[in-house]
């Protein structure tokens, strides 16, 4: 069966500093893979997201994520962390008719 | 443009009762789909409609149930409310029913 793994419940950085959080998935085939935010109180928003060619994929608010397949990764990274980034993070995966699976999740805490 | 709406925003039911979840979609999106999100728990997959027709369901019993109107509003019913569907129901809409979904801010369900 289709799974994601988060494996970073809560994760805390200094502002400016860099970020990397991390997702593995498990999945017969390469899945069309995703990363949404989720601040309290809000829906979900797509950051990026991965269908096939380029494995470095650019996002909205400066995001990055890189599809290794070798690794079964899609981890997602920002160079500088603005204090506005702290919030739930969500990887995803889907393919063809089958609905997304989602992470539990990565908490993002930023500190001054 | 307004972007996917639910209603109400907060809810507080009983055991026993039954609720009835709205959401309205992106103007000219045609397919909806319904997310629960349970506590420190990502989003997990309920329905998906696409054009008034039910394109696919996750594993939740039939108590659960949905409907789309022909407006592309969507209802989500669930009865016998037990203690576990407290949760936070995400309604999400696309286009045309790919990957491309857009997320409400959610229902917040209390069950006591």
């Amino acid at each position: 069966a289709q799974s994601v793994t988060q494996p970073d419940i809560h994760i805390t950085v200094s502002e400016g500093a860099s970020l990397e959080l991390r997702c593995n998935y498990s999945y017969g085939a390469t899945p069309y893979l995703f990363w949404y935010v989720q601040s309290p109180g809000q829906g979900l928003q797509l950051l990026l997201k991965y269908f096939s060619g380029d494995t470095l994929v650019q996002g909205i608010k400066g995001f990055e994520a890189e599809f290794k397949r070798s690794q079964s990764s899609f981890n997602l990274r920002k160079p500088s962390v603005h204090w506005s980034d702290a919030a739930e993070y969500f990887c995803a995966v889907g393919r063809g008719n089958t609905p997304l699976v989602f992470g539990k999740g990565t908490r993002l805490s930023v500190i001054a | 443009d307004a972007g996917v709406t639910q209603s109400p925003t907060h809810l507080i039911k009983t055991r026993g009762q039954h609720v009835t979840l709205r959401c309205s979609p992106i103007s000219g999106h045609k397919s909806v789909s319904w997310y629960q999100q349970v506590l420190g728990q990502g989003p997990q997959f309920i329905f998906q409609y696409y054009e008034k027709e039910e394109r696919g369901r996750g594993n939740f019993p039939d108590r659960f149930s949905a409907r789309q109107f022909p407006n592309y509003s969507s209802e989500l019913n669930v009865n016998a409310l037990l203690l576990g569907d407290s949760a936070l129901y995400l309604c999400a809409s696309s286009l045309d029913g790919d990957y491309e979904q857009y997320f409400g801010p959610g229902t917040r369900l209390t069950v006591t």
